[in-house]
């Protein structure tokens, strides 16, 4: 199986500011790299799919980039309702998830 | 609208067996791929397994930890997937949840629709 890989585990950050999180993964898996946002007693959400493609009624603010092994979420401007955790998934092979970043108010 | 209601959960003791279902509605099923996800109490997300339409061959495909064990179905006529779950061990332990596959140019791409999921507890 192919092993997804986040950093940091998790983060503090302020209104307003810009957040990156890392997604690597054990094998090349071209863009088959998949964000999803989860909040505690909500559904989860995908955000980004095939690495840097916004899901419909995602706002603009979530980008994503990468391709081979390497792979960023870009949050440009945190807002209130960004904090939670956030999953990186790849379905080049068997699905895997990363182990997830905790987004946290600094 | 998209709805994903899971059932069947419970306890279960240790070696034994349990069958979730998945009710679907608000969108045409038989073309859907769909899969199951877990989360453990206060852990991360895990991908269970897949299934893929008929017209695209009803394959399925299962993560490392449950191969062998649990088994993936659907029944189209009645918008209903299934999680057969046998030999259960404790670290199955989880809120299992149902999902629909995004498909693009014909390749997983991620989940776009989930369940709110249903919480199975193997223990003796």
């Amino acid at each position: 199986d192919i092993q997804m890989t986040q950093s940091p585990s998790s983060l503090s950050a302020s209104i307003g500011d810009r957040v990156t999180i890392t997604c690597r993964a054990s094998q090349s898996i071209s863009s088959y790299l998949n964000w999803y946002q989860q909040k505690p007693g909500k559904v989860s959400k995908l955000l980004i799919y095939a690495a840097s493609s916004l899901q419909s009624g995602v706002p603009s603010r979530f980008s994503g980039s990468g391709s081979g092994t390497d792979f960023t979420l870009t949050i440009s401007s945190l807002q209130p309702e960004d904090f939670a955790t956030y999953y990186c998934q790849q379905s080049y092979s068997t699905p895997t998830f990363g182990g997830g970043t905790k987004v946290e108010i600094k | 609208e998209v709805q994903l209601v899971e059932s069947g959960g419970g306890l279960v003791k240790p070696g034994g067996s349990l069958r979730l279902s998945c009710a679907a509605s608000g969108f045409t099923f038989s073309y859907a791929w769909m899969s199951w996800v877990r989360q453990a109490p206060g852990k991360g997300l895990e991908w269970v397994g897949r299934i893929k339409s008929k017209t695209d061959g009803g394959t399925t495909d299962y993560a490392a930890p449950v191969k062998g064990r649990f088994t993936i179905s659907r029944d189209d006529s009645k918008n209903t997937l299934y999680l057969q779950m046998n030999s259960l061990k404790t670290e199955d332990t989880a809120v299992y949840l149902c999902t629909t596959v995004l498909l693009w140019f014909g390749e997983d791409s991620g989940i776009d629709y989930w369940g709110q999921g249903i919480l199975v507890t193997v223990s003796s």
